[in-house]
């Protein structure tokens, strides 16, 4: 069975762009969970996500937003992009929720300049 | 807002010894995941403990999970090179399912 795939890998990008990140679960996977990790503040919540629905939130402003497919697949989106949100943006699935086994995908390296 | 403190942040070790890695929070957790993140990788899980007091053993880790559910250990016997790497402890919040506190993890090197 295939792991959880994030496109793209890496990425680079300027103050003031946006940015569309995207995620494929493991099939069968319902839950999708977004994180952004920095070595100052470690791995943080964003938001998860379960059958098209935002289930929860992390305390990030407005610019970060995400969606979920029919499909289970999700994309999260960063607009106006500040130099602090360089850091590797993670995607975990899970199959119905988070105190279950969650399986990480590689991460989205993203560098803003 | 729940915090997870992990010590020691850094761990230097050589080849066969012993460590142990601490996770600790003024808060309650449901459970309590384990994971060890490479470089260039997503972290993957190694133990989940739900119960207090609970005791889990993979080779040589040993995972414990506080009576009060607010703290958790690894140790790991006779390091090896191979569990060079970043561990990370998780607490899944009292009441929802759908949110995972990480702590900022411990850096081992372990060193042949």
């Amino acid at each position: 069975k295939a792991g959880v795939t994030q496109t793209p890998r890496y990425l680079i990008k300027t103050r003031g762009q946006q940015v569309t990140l995207s995620c494929s679960p493991i099939s069968g996977h319902r839950s999708v969970s977004w994180y952004q990790q920095t070595p100052g503040q470690g791995l943080q919540f964003l938001f998860e996500y379960f059958s098209e629905t935002q289930r929860n939130k992390g305390n990030f402003p407005g610019r970060f937003s995400g969606r979920q497919f029919s499909n289970s697949r999700s994309e999260m989106n960063v607009s106006t992009l500040e130099l602090g949100d360089s850091a590797l943006y993670l995607c975990a699935s899970s199959l119905d929720n988070i105190g279950v086994e969650q399986f990480f995908g590689p991460g989205t390296r993203l560098t803003v300049l | 807002t729940q915090l997870l403190e992990q010590s020691p942040q850094f761990l230097s070790i050589q080849e066969g010894e012993n460590l142990t890695v601490y996770c600790n929070s003024s808060s309650v957790f449901s459970s309590l995941q384990w994971y060890r993140q490479e470089p260039g990788e997503g972290p993957v899980l190694l133990v989940t403990v739900v119960t207090g007091g609970e005791v889990k053993k993979l080779k040589r880790l040993t995972f414990q999970f506080g009576d009060a559910r607010k703290d958790s250990s690894l140790h790991i016997t006779a390091a090896q090179p191979g569990d060079t790497g970043l561990y990370l402890c998780a607490g899944v919040s009292m009441g929802s399912n759908y949110k995972l506190t990480f702590g900022k993890g411990t850096l081992l090197t372990v060193n042949p």
